[in-house]
């Protein structure tokens, strides 16, 4: 057990939908990133969020956005969905946020599948 | 941008054999590198890391990892599989200054009995 725990563990909507996915890093950590794992793309980073703000952004659409709350927190929202939305998306905590050395742990993950 | 290749989608090693993976990053200067692995349903866990200094890194479960800056690759090694090894292991790079990582592709460790 990594200590981040992401809800829900699955979700299955509709496309053209709207959902939330939620994660709570590990105590003490004030980093969380977000990642999108699918078959044909593989482990993609989406946005990471440090103390509340916005540290860096990666491969993320414009239909999906992130937030980071005062308790530390994290929701991913994702809009419009579509079918290739369908993936496993993961949410991972630090200690800091600047720099190569840390260590992120990883959530189980949420899986999404958009019908 | 940092890369990352694990050039290997499947491999399958008898229980018992030693097992290496192979991981190649494509970086300017020296990276930060990593080893996760990802058992069925569950997220990604840490074996082990290398940032600097001693080029052989041990992490956990009795995997380790060479550093080869001349080819420029990161190998997961471990002398004896067991069969709770099969998972998905994926080789990432981070970079001086950034916390994100860029992942490889993975390889898929199936153990034969």
């Amino acid at each position: 057990d990594s200590g981040v725990t992401q809800t829900p563990k699955h979700l299955i909507t509709a496309t053209g939908q709207r959902v939330t996915l939620r994660c709570s890093p590990r105590s003490g950590d004030l980093s969380v990133y977000w990642y999108q794992q699918s078959l044909d793309q593989g482990l993609q980073f989406l946005i990471q969020y440090y103390n509340g703000e916005e540290r860096a952004k990666g491969n993320i659409l414009e239909r999906f956005s992130a937030q980071q709350f005062p308790d530390l927190h994290s929701e991913l929202n994702l809009s419009s969905l579509e079918l290739g939305d369908s993936a496993l998306y993961f949410c991972a905590s630090s200690l800091a946020g600047g720099r190569g050395t840390d260590t992120q742990y990883f959530g189980p993950g949420t899986r999404l599948t958009v019908l | 941008a940092q890369s990352v290749t694990q050039p290997d989608i499947h491999i399958t090693v008898s229980e018992g054999a030693s097992l290496e993976l192979r991981c190649n990053y494509s970086y300017g200067a020296t990276p930060y590198l990593f080893w996760y692995v990802q058992s069925p349903g569950q997220g990604l866990q840490l074996l082990l890391k290398y940032f600097s200094g001693d080029t052989l890194v041990q992490g956990i479960k009795g995997f380790e990892a060479e550093f080869k800056r001349s080819q420029s690759s990161f190998n997961l090694r471990k002398p004896s599989v067991h069969w709770s090894d099969a998972a998905e292991y994926f080789c990432a790079v981070g970079i001086s200054g950034y916390s994100t990582l860029t992942f490889g592709k993975g390889t898929m460790l199936l153990v034969s009995p």
